[in-house]
């Protein structure tokens, strides 16, 4: 049972780079997301698709865009990385019923 | 504005005494209130989802309540383990426009569980 799958767990950019965070789920839901954790803050949605197809802006989408490749898979690209972007990234997917989330392992980004 | 906030932001409990977390919302309107436990390093894993006509809900040793009418809501460990450190999140589920939902987060209230 792999549920949400986020790729690669720990990157390092220096300033301006580019880098795509990579998710996939297994469980067949239709919702995806990518939120961001800072310390002393709740998760904030940066990005999400409610079904393959469509993707809508979340709360903090400045500096990111996403790709819903397909049913399973989400990406979340870093265009030009900044310093503010230095968090630790979460894919979820969630079934429609309760809004219950799934959530991958995350992705602890550092940019110099 | 829709706010969830949770008391406290940490504590510290010795292995095998009880406690209890907060969350107070202000969120309208109401869909559902969901706790989630985040391991050190890890996703958010749901505990325990309270919809608007429930008051009590337990799973094992944890146990959450809900008061519609005052918009809190509480999760008490009973007979802590240390495998209980963790982060523990509240997040209350509203309704938007279109058919869709919103989720609100509290920040977390970290526990650690010391022997």
């Amino acid at each position: 049972n792999a549920g949400v799958t986020q790729t690669p767990k720990f990157q390092v950019l220096k300033t301006g780079q580019s880098m795509t965070l990579q998710c996939a789920q297994d469980m067949n839901h239709n919702s995806m997301y990518w939120y961001r954790q800072d310390p002393g803050m709740g998760l904030r949605l940066i990005y999400y698709s409610a079904s393959e197809g469509t993707t809508d802006k979340g709360e903090v989408p400045n500096g990111y865009n996403v790709s819903r490749l397909n049913k399973r898979e989400f990406s979340l690209r870093l265009e030009s990385a900044a310093p503010s972007q230095t968090s630790v990234y979460f894919c979820a997917s969630s079934e429609g019923r309760t809004g219950e989330l799934f959530f991958g392992e995350g992705s602890r980004l550092t940019v110099l | 504005k829709n706010q969830v906030e949770q008391s406290p932001q940490s504590l510290i409990i010795l292995e095998g005494k009880n406690c209890t977390l907060q969350c107070n919302y202000t969120v309208s309107p109401f869909s559902n209130l969901r706790w989630y436990k985040q391991d050190t390093g890890r996703g958010p894993v749901s505990l325990t989802i309270m919809t608007f006509s429930e008051n009590t809900k337990s799973n094992g040793r944890y146990t959450a309540t809900l008061d519609a009418d005052t918009k809190q809501s509480s999760l008490h460990i009973t007979a802590s383990q240390l495998s209980d450190s963790a982060s523990y999140i509240c997040v209350v589920r509203t309704p938007i426009s279109g058919g869709y939902n919103k989720l609100i987060f509290g920040a977390g209230t970290r526990l650690a569980v010391h022997p």
